[in-house]
């Protein structure tokens, strides 16, 4: 089975600092996904990444920024937290476009 | 811009019974594909089924069916049966062919009363 791996499962930070979320993955996935859920809104993706090193922004980038320097590791980082980013982030990888999402279990940050 | 339309916040089913969630979506393409995920209270989200649009034929997986209306746009999901397990928060989902960006409806929470 595909492991998606989120490194916490409730955080909790202060404005301006700067947060950083991790992801592994297992299967050697060349794509992964960052997603914010949010109540009512469903889910909205704000990076993906289709390869190492590569990157591309999703619907809500603006205040986050990524990072793939390995295949297995997809790093979400909060440059500047702002309470507006209190939410449940989830990650997610595939292998491939014909192949579904493997999300973690989610980490739920409060910006305080 | 394609969106994804979950009319339904929430539904009551009773333990054995058979329950329908709605989902609509609207695009201007014809490849592409559906999806339905499940989000217990554990909050890892899991695939329930996925639909390719060029097949006619409804996908189904064990319990859990789809009603593919393709001109109507429509995508719902039956779970016969229900069972207290499958009280979650059910997601619609939908991907272009060739693409990599899922757009998600805002969720169906599901309860299963004993």
């Amino acid at each position: 089975d595909v492991k998606v791996t989120q490194s916490s499962r409730y955080l909790v930070k202060r404005t301006g600092e700067k947060v950083f979320l991790e992801c592994v993955q297992d299967m050697d996935h060349e794509n992964m996904f960052w997603y914010r859920q949010d109540p009512g809104l469903g889910l909205r993706l704000i990076y993906f990444s289709y390869d190492v090193k590569m990157k591309e922004k999703g619907d809500i980038p603006e205040g986050y920024s990524v990072s793939r320097e390995k295949k297995e590791r997809f790093s979400l980082i909060l440059e500047s937290a702002s309470t507006n980013q209190t939410s449940m982030y989830l990650c997610a990888s595939r292998q491939g476009t014909s192949q579904p999402q493997h999300f973690g279990d989610g980490t739920r940050l409060s910006i305080l | 811009a394609q969106t994804v339309t979950q009319s339904q916040p929430e539904m009551s089913v009773q333990e054995a019974e058979t329950v329908t969630l709605s989902c609509t979506y609207d695009t201007s393409e014809s490849d592409y594909y559906l999806f339905w995920y499940k989000q217990p209270p554990s909050r890892q989200m899991i695939l329930v089924i996925r639909q390719e649009a060029y097949k006619q034929q409804n996908a189904t997986e064990n319990r859990f069916s789809v009603n593919f209306q393709k001109a109507a746009k429509s995508f719902s999901l039956k779970i016969s049966d229900s069972q207290l397990g499958d009280a979650a928060m059910y997601f619609c989902a939908y991907r272009e062919e060739g693409t990599y960006k899922y757009i998600f409806g805002t969720g169906t929470r599901l309860k299963v009363l004993a």
